[in-house]
């Protein structure tokens, strides 16, 4: 089953808007992470916030956590054109390993 | 310092035809990751590597696909036949080992399509 699930699927914004991409998940996690995809490229990391952590920031980002939910939202404030991309969360779940599992992804869509 | 490269970045094959993806990962790192993407669904887990040695092959498909990591550098993925739905980006990744919950580091992926 699938361990990371992001909603909504796609998102379409206006430039200058935020948007919020949620990701929930079903079993006991140590760390979630944000990846984005842009059209044609490869996965870049974006954050990594840790069970333990509630909020993390990175510019423009900001990430929660609630493990009692199990979920995570990912937060980009002031959007640009240059943030349209696929955007996924991936969940371990233990200290060592690192094999992730992603969810499917929220394709967002910023409009200038 | 390079990042993780893959070869080809993208590749048209026939159904039936074999088509071979190199990886190699940023210099050092011993663990080596494949992932896929196929028809714009969710990223999926393929293999592990440590060195040369399979940690976790759980994920790959089926017996048509068949992943080696020669000498513990670069890696291979071979997709023999091919078939449609292995349509889709496969996603190679490195890490260091002994590194607690270091970010592994994704290459830009390589786009295959079967016709």
């Amino acid at each position: 089953s699938q361990q990371g699930e992001e909603d909504p699927q796609a998102l379409s914004i206006q430039e200058g808007e935020n948007a919020t991409m949620n990701c929930s998940y079903k079993t006991s996690i140590n760390n979630l992470q944000w990846y984005r995809q842009n059209s044609g490229r490869g996965l870049v990391h974006l954050i990594l916030i840790r069970s333990n952590e509630r909020e993390k920031h990175s510019g423009r980002l900001r990430v929660t956590l609630d493990t009692s939910k199990k979920s995570s939202s990912l937060l980009i404030t002031a959007s640009r054109a240059a943030d349209t991309a696929s955007y996924f969360c991936a969940t371990d779940t233990d200290n060592y390993g690192q094999n992730f599992v992603f969810g499917p992804g929220t394709r967002l869509s910023v409009l200038p | 310092e390079a990042g993780v490269t893959q070869f080809p970045s993208h590749s048209v094959i026939e159904k039936g035809q074999t088509v071979t993806l190199r990886c190699d990962p940023i210099s050092g790192h011993d663990n080596l990751y494949w992932y896929r993407r196929v028809m714009g669904k969710e990223i999926k887990f393929l293999l592990h590597f440590v060195k040369e040695s399979k940690q976790d092959e759980s994920g790959m498909p089926n017996n048509r696909f068949l992943a080696e990591r020669t000498g513990g550098t670069y890696s291979t993925l071979k997709v023999q036949p091919a078939e449609l739905e292995d349509s889709g980006v496969y996603f190679c990744a490195s890490s260091p080992t002994g590194s607690r919950r270091n970010t592994i580091y994704f290459g830009e992926g390589s786009w295959l399509t079967v016709v």
